[in-house]
């Protein structure tokens, strides 16, 4: 079965500077997808980034980046230029492409409570 | 275009009870899934359905728990007889069909307490 692992289960950065949440995850597929999902105290899963494993290349979206390293089976998320509205949980996530009745389970890590710093 | 709807928002149900939560996926999204978010924890997978059928409820607990997604109206999730250790915020998500690398668009999710 499939797992994912946030390390860090809090981060403090400071309002313009730069943060890394890791995230690794343990599967025998060689196909899949990664997930970073955004919860803000209004509760609401927001996407922040997404990966195919497939894809050499690091997903971007803005100020928000990717490290996916697939041998090491990491998938840490950048957040350059931080604001206040970054504060939130971010979840890792892991979508398996089997065709099987388990598609569409995001399987979740435990989150990392991000604060940001005026 | 309205996204995922659940409601109510916040749910207080005393032990015994029945709890029933709603979901409404985004126009035009025949696939639902529940997810179950406990205090501290990531979302866990209970139950994914399409139109009348359940595909997959291997998250579900097997008492007290189930869901629908019938061919008019939204998804339900009942549990029944409440406990203490049902507490939690419940999610769904839709997707117009099979995901592919499309993302999970989820609800602001149910808050259900039991006391």
């Amino acid at each position: 079965a499939q797992t994912v692992t946030q390390s860090q289960p809090e981060m403090s950065v400071q309002e313009a500077e730069t943060v890394t949440l890791s995230c690794t995850y343990d599967t025998s597929e060689s196909d899949y997808y990664l997930f970073w999902y955004k919860q803000p105290p209004s509760r609401q899963m927001i996407l922040v980034i997404r990966q195919e494993a497939y894809k050499q290349q690091n997903a971007t979206e803005n100020r928000f980046s990717v490290n996916f390293q697939k041998a090491a089976k990491s998938f840490s998320l950048k957040i350059s230029d931080s604001q206040l509205g970054d504060a939130a949980m971010y979840f890792c996530a892991y979508r398996s492409l089997n065709y099987g009745g388990s598609q569409g389970n995001l399987i979740f890590g435990k989150g990392t409570k991000l604060s940001v710093k005026p | 275009n309205a996204g995922v709807m659940q409601n109510p928002r916040h749910l207080v149900r005393r032990r015994g009870q029945e709890a029933r939560l709603r979901c409404s996926p985004m126009k035009g999204h025949s696939h639902v899934y529940w997810y179950r978010q406990l205090p501290e924890e990531g979302l866990k997978f209970m139950v994914y359905l399409q139109k009348e059928n359940i595909i997959d409820e291997s998250g579900m607990p097997k008492e007290r728990f189930s869901a629908e997604f019938p061919k008019e109206g939204p998804s339900i999730l009942r549990i029944q007889q409440v406990v203490r250790g049902d507490s939690a915020a419940y999610f769904c998500a839709s997707s117009p069909g099979v995901p592919g690398n499309s993302p999970l668009h989820f609800g602001n999710g149910t808050r259900l307490t039991v006391t």
